[in-house]
């Protein structure tokens, strides 16, 4: 298996733009989230589905950021507009069931100019 | 709330000594328990999980762990560190669902 995949792996961006970060889980992981990891704030989930519907999105810190997972092998999450204080690195990960533990991509380091 | 704390926020050992990397976690019932390593520029790498049974958990690269009830705690361990062992770990609580929240983690520096 070819692990959790994210796309892209670094993205620069100018304040306003819209930005899009992909993920594409394993293959028979029922849940899916996404993380966000700064220094100042360390590792935060910003929300996950589980069998393709968002159980808990009370950490997606506004109105700006959205997420979709249309189906069990995509996911997206979306800023628009970016702002410079989004600037970090954005993790997803998947799991198979309760208690068996997250597999987590490589991330996408994303900078808003 | 469900919290993770892991008071070392830094810790630097001598390649061949012994480690252990703190955590305590705050909830009601016990909760599944993980660590995970990250290398820099990497995501994260499950180390090892707890959610019942035997107190002591065996992990990958030569690590365990062992849960205390009594003081919320689930202490990694590993007898001698090796320089490849560098890296940011962290240790995370689930509860509902998949839900896993993590500590601010632990940088670990390893001496030659």
């Amino acid at each position: 298996d070819a692990g959790v995949i994210q796309s892209p792996r670094h993205e620069v961006t100018e304040m306003g733009q819209e930005v899009t970060l992909r993920c594409k889980p394993i293959s028979g992981h029922n849940s899916l989230f996404w993380y966000r990891q700064t220094m100042m704030r360390g590792l935060e989930l910003l929300i996950y589905f589980n069998n393709n519907v968002p159980i808990d999105d009370s950490g997606m810190p506004e109105d700006r950021f959205s997420a979709k997972m249309p189906n069990a092998s995509f996911s997206t999450l979306k800023i628009q507009p970016s702002e410079p204080r989004d600037s970090a690195v954005y993790f997803c990960a998947s799991s198979f069931d309760r208690g068996y533990g997250y597999t987590f991509g490589s991330g996408t380091r994303l900078t808003v100019v | 709330a469900q919290s993770v704390t892991q008071p070392d926020i830094h810790i630097t050992v001598s390649e061949g000594a012994s480690l252990e990397l703190r955590c305590n976690y705050s909830y009601g019932a016990t909760p599944y328990l993980f660590w995970y390593v990250q290398s820099p520029g990497q995501g994260l790498q499950l180390l090892l999980k707890y959610f019942s049974g035997d107190t002591l958990v065996q992990g990958i690269k030569g690590f365990e762990a062992e849960f205390k009830r009594s003081q919320s705690s689930f202490n990694l361990r590993k007898p001698s560190v090796h320089w490849s062992d560098a890296a940011e770990y962290f240790c995370g609580s689930e509860t509902s669902y998949d839900k896993v929240i993590f500590g601010p983690g632990t940088s670990l520096s390893v001496i030659p």
